[in-house]
């Protein structure tokens, strides 16, 4: 049973344009969300992320919105640029419980040029 | 440059074969994690430890997977006997926070392969 889910397995986005990346979460015990970006052949890297107590989170092009009703995160990326095609995490943890950090599936972005 | 040491970076073996992989966390890092990384279910959470102490193998298959700490600078991944279902990639990951501090390094991973 997948909780943490992103659904979209792939995405496609025109150089310059807004990159918007999406994950559910079944477990409401989760307090804390992460995004990770994997380059073929390396370890994932640490993108930013986001307290529960908090409903957005922006790091330079970066910015992560948590619609905790909805159980849903998003990562925007503006603007997209060549770099950021690569496979993008998403993560959630239960602080208040035992810490472990549960990763969802992965999506690939593809940045067009 | 503190970085998250996996070897072998790749392995090729034959079902049935023990496999160990090992990791060297981050000098100062308190937890250790072990992913597996494959096409159906993502990064799936093998195993975890924090101050060298397992907290949680749920994840593993315990007939045939064993994860231990013999020391603060040393996580090893075992397999015995290696099939060919578990080939993936795996990765390691440490981390020095506790709560919302929480953030892993993670290696470049152990690319296994059974025969």
């Amino acid at each position: 049973d997948q909780q943490v889910k992103q659904n979209s397995p792939s995405l496609s986005v025109q150089e310059g344009r807004i990159s918007i990346l999406n994950c559910d979460y079944t477990n409401s015990m989760f307090d804390y969300f992460l995004w990770y970006k994997k380059y073929p052949a390396e370890g994932p890297t640490f993108l930013i992320s986001i307290s529960s107590i908090k409903d957005k989170n922006e790091d330079g092009r970066f910015t992560v919105f948590l619609n905790k009703s909805a159980k849903h995160l998003s990562l925007h990326i503006v603007p997209s640029q060549p770099g950021d095609s690569a496979v993008y995490f998403c993560a959630a943890s239960s602080m208040n419980r035992d810490d472990k950090i549960i990763f969802g599936k992965g999506t690939r972005l593809h940045i067009l040029p | 440059d503190a970085r998250v040491t996996q070897t072998p970076r790749h392995k090729v073996t034959e079902m049935g074969q023990e496999v160990t992989m090992r990791c060297q966390p981050i000098l100062g890092h308190n937890t250790v994690f072990w992913y597996r990384q494959t096409m159906m279910q993502g990064l799936e959470l093998l195993a975890y430890f924090r101050n060298r102490a397992p907290l949680d193998d749920s994840g593993m298959p315990k007939d045939r997977f064993s994860a231990e700490m013999p020391d603060a600078t040393l996580a090893t991944l075992k397999i015995q006997p290696s099939e060919p279902r578990d080939s993936a990639v795996y990765f390691c990951a440490s981390g020095n926070g506790w709560g919302q501090n929480e953030k892993l390094f993670f290696g470049s991973g152990t690319q296994l392969s059974v025969l």
